[in-house]
């Protein structure tokens, strides 16, 4: 099994939707949660980070949920520039570990 | 934000040679540095850790001797393929952790290598 499993993509959709993005994570004794964006043959950059009671960025929310180890992100209102692979990322030891990433298309 | 840059951009090498990437924090110091590869349409898997002034912490199933890794300075890391071959051609990404912030990794821009 995986450490990090997110949803299968790609997902497409046309701008203004609502995408969820669901991930899960396998070590129960990680330590803090990030959702990373990465665009096509570029380096992830920290979208936000996750925390326990939920925290919104703009039209991005995060959930965390410790007991289910489950980590959610959701994206408002889609634009064009949202397009990318949005990776689900824990920290368990002071390491960085990436889940497989979910593709986001935006369309017109 | 604090600023990595990685040297080259991009390679391309005949196989059997070595490659030489570098990685360095702008306006940080990097106690820690990470090398991370990807191969397409897969995740980040992190390749080695390396502690300025000691020797790197390699990932199970990375070979050291094939990825040298020095990290001399506090803003500057190394890592070499030695002995290229195609099945290296991967995207390789460094990351940079310093002490004010420990919790947070900086990336560079990555090295597309291609090995022919």
């Amino acid at each position: 099994r995986k450490e990090v499993e997110q949803d299968p993509g790609p997902f497409n959709v046309p701008e203004g939707a609502t995408v969820a993005f669901n991930c899960t994570y396998s070590n129960s004794a990680s330590q803090s949660f990030f959702w990373y964006r990465q665009d096509c043959r570029k380096e992830p950059k920290l979208l936000m980070s996750v925390y326990s009671s939920g925290n919104e960025d703009g039209r991005f929310t995060a959930q965390l949920n410790r007991a289910s180890q489950y980590i959610s992100l959701l994206i408002r209102d889609s634009k064009l520039s949202d397009s990318a692979t949005y990776l689900c990322v824990v920290n368990a030891g002071g390491k960085l570990i990436f889940g497989q990433g979910t593709e986001l298309s935006v369309k017109p | 934000g604090a600023v990595v840059s990685q040297h080259p951009s991009w390679v391309i090498c005949k196989s059997g040679t070595s490659v030489k990437i570098e990685c360095r924090s702008l306006d940080f110091q990097a106690t820690t540095m990470f090398w991370y590869r990807q191969f397409p349409k897969q995740s980040l898997m992190l390749m080695a850790t390396s502690n300025e002034g000691s020797k790197a912490t390699y990932e199970q199933g990375v070979e050291k001797d094939k990825f040298l890794i020095n990290h001399a300075s506090l803003t500057l890391s190394t890592l070499t393929v030695t002995s290229a071959h195609p099945e290296d051609s991967s995207f390789y990404i460094c990351s940079a952790r310093d002490r004010v912030s420990p919790n947070e990794q900086f990336f560079g821009p990555g090295t597309r290598l291609t090995v022919l």
